[in-house]
């Protein structure tokens, strides 16, 4: 089945600077890869994802870059802010009846004012 | 739309006892799924379910049960609880549009806390 690594584990940051969260997978048939962040206490939010078909989507502060012959995908958020302080998951689905959905393990990103 | 709900937001369980986790959700979605969020764990799906009447494992199936009799409702069921049954549980919905473009977002409860003593 499909396995997804996220790294790092943690990230701490200054407020401005910029973030990126890592993550692989397995399965070469896997072709949509949301990110979801998920604040203390709180349900996971979808914040962006990307298809299989592009390279590269972006919204506002957040961009996520695909790379499907070494099958991994990345999180940048540019211009970090305290509100950004969260763990942040990566997943990745091929689809298929049973809508599987993995996910990574999470990194939890502090910003630091 | 009060989208994806759950209740109880927290509930306390001896060993041995049972409980329903109740998930509804009102977007008329298709796909409901459980799952589980343990430290360092990440969230991992308990049960499934494409369709009213339709259920399947995940990949975290054993202690719990599930059933869908309708498009709404998907309740989780611990027949006899064990510690290792403490954990935050989310419901998710999802759907997928029709054609060659699949969208799999899913959307999230607010989930329950469970502690099982």
């Amino acid at each position: 089945g499909e396995n997804v690594e996220q790294h790092p584990s943690t990230l701490s940051v200054q407020e401005g600077d910029s973030a990126v969260i890592k993550c692989t997978y397995s399965d070469s048939a896997s072709n949509y890869f949301p990110w979801y962040k998920q604040e203390l206490g709180k349900r996971p939010q979808l914040i962006i994802d990307i298809r299989s078909n592009v390279g590269e989507k972006k919204d506002q502060r957040i961009a996520v870059t695909l790379n499907k012959t070494a099958k991994h995908f990345s999180l940048h958020i540019t211009e970090t802010q305290p509100e950004d302080s969260a763990v942040y998951f990566c997943a990745a689905s091929s689809g298929g009846s049973n809508y599987k959905l993995t996910f990574g393990k999470g990194t939890l990103l502090t910003v630091n004012p | 739309n009060a989208g994806v709900t759950q209740t109880p937001k927290f509930h306390i369980l001896k060993t041995g006892q049972s409980m329903t986790l109740q998930c509804a959700q009102d977007m008329n979605h298709g796909y409901l799924s459980w799952y589980r969020q343990d430290p360092g764990m990440g969230l991992r799906r308990i049960h499934y379910s494409v369709a009213a009447g339709i259920t399947d494992k995940g990949e975290v199936p054993d202690g719990y049960n599930v059933s869908r009799s309708n498009t709404e409702d998907f309740p989780l069921r611990l027949e006899s609880a064990a510690p290792s049954q403490t954990s935050v549980y989310f419901c998710a919905s999802s759907y997928r549009v029709a054609g060659t473009y699949h969208q799999e977002t899913q959307y999230f409860g607010p989930g329950t806390r469970l502690l099982v003593l």
